[in-house]
């Protein structure tokens, strides 16, 4: 069936460092992909998304590529800073209604 | 302007009582969720309703009980709380234009069973 593996954390980084969170991906078809950042004590809001094969998305610094071949959606950012501390969620939307989730990815960054 | 809302965003109870969450979203989608992240920040699908009907009805404790007076509004009402149950819950919203389209998610409900 469809699912998401996701790295697991928990991340902990200086700030500047560069950030990787990978994600790979089971599904059958041409499922949409996102990231997803949970801030301490909120919800989750949308990262950015990609919706076909070799598309990158980006927002606020973070990109992620749709890799087909691969089967993978990695999250990057070249220099994080303290207010990236939060816990990214990997998800894909195959046709259909229902999202799947990864577990979560834990980054806290140090000044 | 919140997109989705929730009510109560706290919730301290005994077990044994009966309580309910409440979900509202003013994006008109046609499709909502809840959603059970534990203390590990796991995210669990429990239901979804698209257009009042249920379409996603995960392996929940019949406890639990969903309701959809109409397709802005998707409540939860838990029976006989148990210690278990304690967990942040997410109402969550989406539209039907296609798979590219994103969830939307309220700012989640703080349960805690005592």
């Amino acid at each position: 069936g469809d699912s998401v593996t996701q790295m697991e954390g928990p991340v902990t980084l200086s700030e500047e460092a560069f950030l990787t969170i990978n994600c790979t991906y089971t599904a059958t078809g041409y499922p949409s992909l996102f990231w997803y950042v949970q801030y301490p004590g909120e919800g989750l809001q949308l990262l950015l998304k990609a919706t076909k094969a070799d598309d990158k998305g980006s927002n606020k610094g973070f990109e992620a590529t749709y890799r087909k071949e691969t089967t993978s959606f990695h999250l990057e950012k070249g220099s994080v800073q303290v207010s990236d501390s939060a816990v990214y969620f990997c998800a894909l939307r195959p046709t259909g209604n229902q999202f799947y989730f990864g577990t979560g990815t834990s980054l806290t960054v140090i000044p | 302007d919140t997109a989705v809302s929730q009510t109560p965003k706290y919730l301290v109870t005994q077990m044994g009582n009966d309580k309910s969450i409440k979900c509202e979203q003013n994006l008109g989608h046609d499709t909502m969720y809840w959603y059970k992240q534990d203390s590990k920040k796991f995210l669990k699908i429990m239901f979804s309703y698209n257009n009042k009907e249920l379409i996603i009805n995960e392996t929940v404790p019949n406890r639990f009980s969903p309701k959809s007076p109409d397709k802005a509004h998707l409540n939860l009402h838990i029976n006989s709380l148990e210690l278990g149950d304690s967990a942040v819950y997410f109402c969550a919203s989406s539209g039907r234009a296609g798979r590219w389209e994103t969830q939307y998610f309220g700012p989640g409900t703080r349960l805690l069973v005592l």
